[in-house]
């Protein structure tokens, strides 16, 4: 069965720019989440989609959005790009809801200049 | 804010030698699990342990789980240099949302 896959795989943006991150989930999988990663903050929680509704979203601003489509994939949409904005993004899906282990893609290293 | 904070921050050891990493949490939870991460790349699952186990063990890995303490240390034994990566711990929420909180990671460094 084919992971989790993420595209594109590398993005170079500048300041005010926007960007659009795809997430593919593992085949059966409903639940998509997205995570930031960078060197200050870690690894934190963005939000998480479960049947084309978000459930549950994390302490950043509204530039950050996403969605999820009726196959499962998801997108995920910066506007206005600032310079923190760089980082590594992370998605995983999960079976359901209520299935703990997520299982995570390759990310997207996004360098905002 | 992470709801974990992982002990030592980096770690260096020689092949065949054994890693032990800790982890700590603030909040009650349902379970812990135990991430590798090479490189900046993405995060691989290791293990899960849920909050009414002690201990679990995966081929060279033992995962201890302390829910009166809020800890969790997870052992590689008999290391080897593709052991070599950083390993997080991740906690969820006892809200039901589906969302995981990460430790600030241990960088394992395995010298051949």
């Amino acid at each position: 069965k084919a992971g989790v896959t993420q595209t594109p795989r590398y993005l170079i943006k500048t300041r005010g720019q926007q960007v659009t991150l795809s997430c593919s989930p593992i085949s059966g999988h409903r639940s998509v989440s997205w995570y930031q990663q960078t060197p200050g903050q870690g690894l934190q929680f963005l939000f998480e989609y479960f049947s084309e509704t978000q459930r549950n979203k994390g302490n950043f601003p509204g530039r950050f959005s996403g969605r999820q489509f009726s196959n499962s994939r998801s997108e995920m949409n910066v506007s206005t790009l600032e310079l923190g904005d760089s980082a590594l993004y992370l998605c995983a899906s999960s079976l359901s809801v209520v299935q703990e282990t997520q299982y995570f893609g390759p990310g997207t290293r996004l360098l905002v200049l | 804010s992470q709801q974990g904070e992982e002990d030592p921050q980096a770690l260096s050891i020689q092949e065949g030698e054994n890693a032990t990493m800790n982890c700590s949490y603030k909040t009650s939870i349902n379970n812990l699990q135990w991430y590798r991460q090479n490189s900046g790349r993405g995060l691989v699952h290791l293990i899960l342990i849920r909050s009414n186990e002690r201990e679990k063990h995966s081929g060279r890995l033992r995962v201890t789980l302390d829910t009166s303490k809020k800890s969790s240390s997870l052992l590689i034994t008999a290391s080897r240099a593709a052991d070599t990566a950083s390993y997080f711990c991740a906690t969820d929420s006892k809200t039901g949302a589906n969302n995981l909180f990460f430790g600030t990671g241990t960088r394992l460094t395995v010298i051949p």
